[in-house]
């Protein structure tokens, strides 16, 4: 089945360490996203990607990287420099025309002890 | 982007129609209305989007008003699996950044029996 598979489900950490959240899309899309979410909270967008080897800054990148090497991954990396980085982490394809419709994935839940 | 208002949070019974609200009174001629919903702790999901007309699809109607200021998304028959919280977002994607959406915190519809 074509979509986009988030990995690992769930993920905990001890405070200090890096951690790589991985995504991964067979929907042929250009543009992925990686939000992240708090509790009783809206979306926030971390980084997003429009074409292979190229990305820009979201709302909250401190903390955070990304990669795009290939079309179909886009991996986040919650560094230690990420204050808070205890979250949801949601990433997210589009095709490259403005539809404004988004795929998501089903999310990765990080814990930082 | 313009900003959207939503109500916190809406109660429905099970087989009415639901009816959720979006203010969006600063809209601009070229923004589209989108809605995603998003089920607990699952990534958010494509309802439907609109420009002047009202639009259908097999989830949902959506009502713009003529000054575009405001819109409904209605569910004809809620389910109990249409307990979600709901987000409308406006957006202009013919602009830089492709499909990036801000997701506010929405409209959380509980359907009851």
């Amino acid at each position: 089945d074509g979509g986009i598979t988030q990995s690992p489900k769930y993920l905990f950490r001890k405070e200090g360490q890096n951690v790589t959240l991985s995504c991964e899309q067979n929907l042929n899309h250009d543009a992925m996203y990686w939000y992240r979410q708090d509790p009783g909270q809206g979306l926030r967008l971390i980084y997003y990607s429009q074409i292979v080897n190229d990305f820009q800054k979201g709302d909250i990148a401190e903390g955070y990287s990304v990669s795009r090497e290939k079309k179909e991954s886009f991996p986040l990396t919650v560094t230690s420099a990420q204050k808070n980085p205890t979250a949801f982490y949601l990433c997210a394809s589009s095709p490259r025309t403005h539809t404004g419709e988004l795929f998501f994935g089903e999310g990765s839940r990080l814990t930082v002890l | 982007d313009a900003k959207t208002t939503q109500p916190t949070s809406m109660d429905c019974a099970e087989g009415r129609a639901a009816n959720l609200p979006c203010n969006h009174s600063t809209i601009s001629g070229n923004e589209y209305v989108y809605w995603y919903r998003q089920i607990h702790s699952q990534g958010p999901q494509y309802i439907i989007h609109g420009l002047k007309n009202n639009e259908t699809n097999e989830m949902a109607s959506l009502i713009i008003t003529e000054d575009r200021k405001s819109s409904t998304l209605i569910l004809p028959h809620a389910t109990l699996r249409d307990t979600a919280v709901y987000y409308c977002i406006v957006r202009d994607t013919s602009t830089g950044g492709g499909n990036k959406l801000t997701f506010g915190t929405g409209t959380q519809l509980k359907v009851e029996l």
